[in-house]
């Protein structure tokens, strides 16, 4: 059982918009930014976004985040194959001293 | 732009000790603002932070592996070392080496190694 709850999985066609939901508590969302990394398939995660809503260098501007009270999103626009991956939220957790990542969340470009 | 490489033992006996080692490129692991730590995945699941450390020697390592995890920075080598000890089958993993920035965001990430636990 994950500290930040992500759905399982989402799906989206090819230019459509998705989006993918963190939730947590106020011990850290509530009081921490959010950190989001992707990971394709049979490789290494990676950075995607960071401090609720910057894109780090070379982040297309399809991705954008958001965070609110004790939640966080993660929007895609304009959908495109390579963006199938997993996807994590992630901050850090006063209650427990330490970092804390949701569980994951797949995504299917149908 | 930093690069981060891990090897060692990619088996391990039950009730032994895993040693990882992450060479660090493109940066020094004593330049001040970045954590250097560990995190894991293991088969078919999701993330779990391991922990990480500063050159300044102050460590935070997750509570549920507190008691068996050191991470230190061997300076002259310019690595970060990871030993686990009491290993058991949940500790098959790939483990990822991690320098850690600010906004608690980890910006770079190793390629990850396999640690399987099995006799």
């Amino acid at each position: 059982q994950s500290v930040l709850t992500q759905p399982p999985s989402a799906s989206g066609t090819s230019g459509q918009r998705v989006t993918i939901s963190c939730s947590g508590s106020s011990s850290n969302i509530g009081i921490y930014t959010v950190n989001w990394y992707h990971q394709l398939p049979g490789t290494a995660p990676k950075l995607l976004m960071y401090a609720n809503n910057r894109r780090p260098s070379g982040v297309p501007d399809r991705f954008s985040a958001s965070k609110s009270g004790t939640s966080a999103s993660l929007a895609i626009s304009g959908l495109q194959s390579e963006d199938e991956a997993d996807y994590y939220c992630s901050t850090w957790d006063d209650s427990l001293n330490g970092m804390v990542f949701g569980g994951g969340t797949k995504l299917t470009v149908l | 732009q930093v690069q981060l490489q891990e090897s060692g033992s990619g088996l391990v006996k039950p009730s032994q000790t895993l040693s990882l080692t992450c060479a660090v490129s493109g940066g020094s692991i004593s330049s001040g603002g970045y954590s250097w730590g560990w995190i894991r995945q293991p088969p078919g699941k999701g993330l779990e932070w391991i922990g990480y450390t500063y050159h300044s020697g102050t460590s935070f390592y997750n509570p549920s592996l507190k008691s068996r995890v050191i991470i230190s920075l061997v300076r002259p080598k310019n690595q970060v070392s990871l030993n686990l000890s009491s290993v058991t089958a949940a500790d098959t993993a790939v483990y990822y080496c991690v320098r850690g920035a600010d906004w608690y965001r980890f910006d770079s990430w190793g390629q990850g190694i396999l640690a399987m636990v099995s006799s």
